[in-house]
């Protein structure tokens, strides 16, 4: 299975600050990486897909970048709803497999 | 608009099965893939599998190969997981979720997630 492995698993920051997440798979899955943001409690919401694309609705201060192996998510201005959690998915291979997550947090 | 809707919590003792259901609305559901999956309590996320409900064609994890039985029934637009043999470990968040399009392996829509529970 093709790992994925995120950083960092949390980051503490503040409303308005720029923020980025790196997702590295273990090989190449070109650009079959996804992003998805939960809130707890709630059903994973898709906020990227296929690495830099986004769609209808999710707010454009989010952004999506790489291909290969390494893969960034940024949010260029972090709003209060936004301190919650993210996962990146490769879909390159079957199975279809997640990073381990990264916690947002206040400062 | 696309609605995913899931059965309730069920509370299960080990060994048993457990089966969820995810009925569909607000577009051809044949049409696109449904994946299933789980989120056990504080942790990440776990695909299980797809059913193509047009063909019924499946694709599992082989972690649950043998325990898990995905299917489809197109006349009231509901897609179903079937677990067995269930343990404590199988204690998660159950979600179903459709691709974005036909040919797409993202999943932008999503059930609310069924708990289900293992204890004896």
């Amino acid at each position: 299975d093709i790992q994925m492995t995120q950083s960092p698993s949390s980051l503490s920051a503040s409303v308005g600050d720029r923020v980025t997440i790196t997702c590295r798979a273990s090989q190449s899955i070109t650009s079959y990486l996804h992003w998805y943001q939960q809130t707890p409690g709630k059903a994973p919401k898709l906020l990227i897909y296929a690495a830099s694309n986004l769609p209808s609705g999710v707010p454009s201060r989010f952004s999506g970048s790489g291909s290969g192996t390494d893969f960034t998510l940024t949010i260029s201005s972090l709003q209060p709803e936004d301190f919650v959690s993210y996962y990146c998915q490769q879909t390159y291979r079957t199975p279809p497999t997640f990073g381990q997550g990264t916690k947002v947090e206040v400062k | 608009q696309v609605q995913l809707v899931q059965s309730g919590a069920e509370v299960k003792k080990p060994g048993a099965s457990v089966k969820v259901s995810c009925k569909a609305s607000g577009y051809t559901f044949t049409g696109y893939s449904i994946h299933w999956v789980r989120q056990a309590p504080g942790q990440g996320l776990e695909w299980m599998g797809w059913i193509n409900p047009n063909s019924g064609g499946t694709n599992y994890a082989e972690k649950f190969q043998g325990r898990v039985t995905m299917t489809g029934d197109t006349s009231i637009k509901t897609a179903y997981m079937e677990l067995s043999r269930l343990t404590s470990d199988d204690t998660a968040i159950y979600y179903c979720a459709r691709v974005h399009s036909p040919d797409s392996s993202s999943c932008l829509h999503w059930g609310q997630g069924t708990l289900v529970t293992v204890s004896s």
